[in-house]
């Protein structure tokens, strides 16, 4: 099983809105419902910022949303701020209670 | 609120092993699903291990099974990792972090996760 695959890199400009998409297979993102997203500032623990592909945690900001359609998950951030630069990494169930993540994207604030 | 604090890395020799620990405060430990994840440096995540809630069953990745064994105690909130016959692709941040499950048992993804304890495989 390989890691999702991210795009290394996403940048925008306070208050534009990014989307990061999460790429894996028809055993993965595509079969099961269950695509999670982490945000790492540096030197951080990863924070639980969306579940089931598009839903968020009690306590995380409006401005982050997910969607998924077929293989492909995505994360968009809404009016980006400064605080959002970081790692974002997506997660997906694989099945037999295995889990992949993505290689990370790093977003930065213009 | 729940906290999870990583111990036990350090510099270890190629071949040699080392045992991680996990102290979760702040919830009903026993409940609780337990995972090890690590971020090698400069890279990303990899899930490594789950336990379920009593230890009974344990679940591992591909690139660490039969190396590396999941355990836990329920008396003292803690959850362990052994890691045996290490190599140099194992130097990387392990973090434990808790499974987040919908009413029907589903894990919905990690939440939180320990601080990580950085672990260098070297000579």
């Amino acid at each position: 099983q390989s890691a999702l695959t991210q795009p290394a890199s996403v940048s925008g400009s306070p208050g534009q809105s990014i989307t990061i998409s999460c790429t894996g297979t028809s055993s993965d993102v595509g079969n099961y419902n269950l695509v999670s997203w982490y945000q790492q500032h540096p030197g951080k623990a990863p924070k639980f910022i969306i579940y089931q592909g598009t839903k968020r945690p009690s306590g995380v900001s409006d401005r982050f949303s997910g969607s998924r359609s077929g293989n492909t998950a995505s994360l968009t951030i809404s009016g980006l701020q400064a605080e959002d630069e970081a790692d974002y990494y997506c997660c997906s169930y694989a099945g037999s209670r295995h889990w992949l993540f993505g290689g990370g994207t790093k977003v930065t604030v213009l | 609120e729940v906290l999870l604090l990583d111990s036990g890395g350090g510099l270890v020799q190629p071949g040699g092993s080392l045992r991680l620990s996990c102290a979760a405060s702040g919830l009903t430990f026993r409940s609780h699903v337990m995972a090890w994840i690590r971020q090698a440096p400069g890279r990303g995540l990899e899930w490594l291990s789950s336990i379920s809630e009593s230890g009974e069953n344990t679940y591992y990745a591909d690139s660490v099974k039969g190396r590396f064994s999941i355990s836990r105690d329920n008396s003292k909130n803690t959850v362990y990792l052994q890691m045996n016959s290490l190599s140099a692709e194992d130097t990387a941040t392990y973090y434990c972090a808790k499974e987040v499950k919908d009413p029907s048992k589903m894990t919905l993804g990690f939440d939180p996760w320990g601080q990580g304890t950085p672990v260098t495989v070297s000579s």
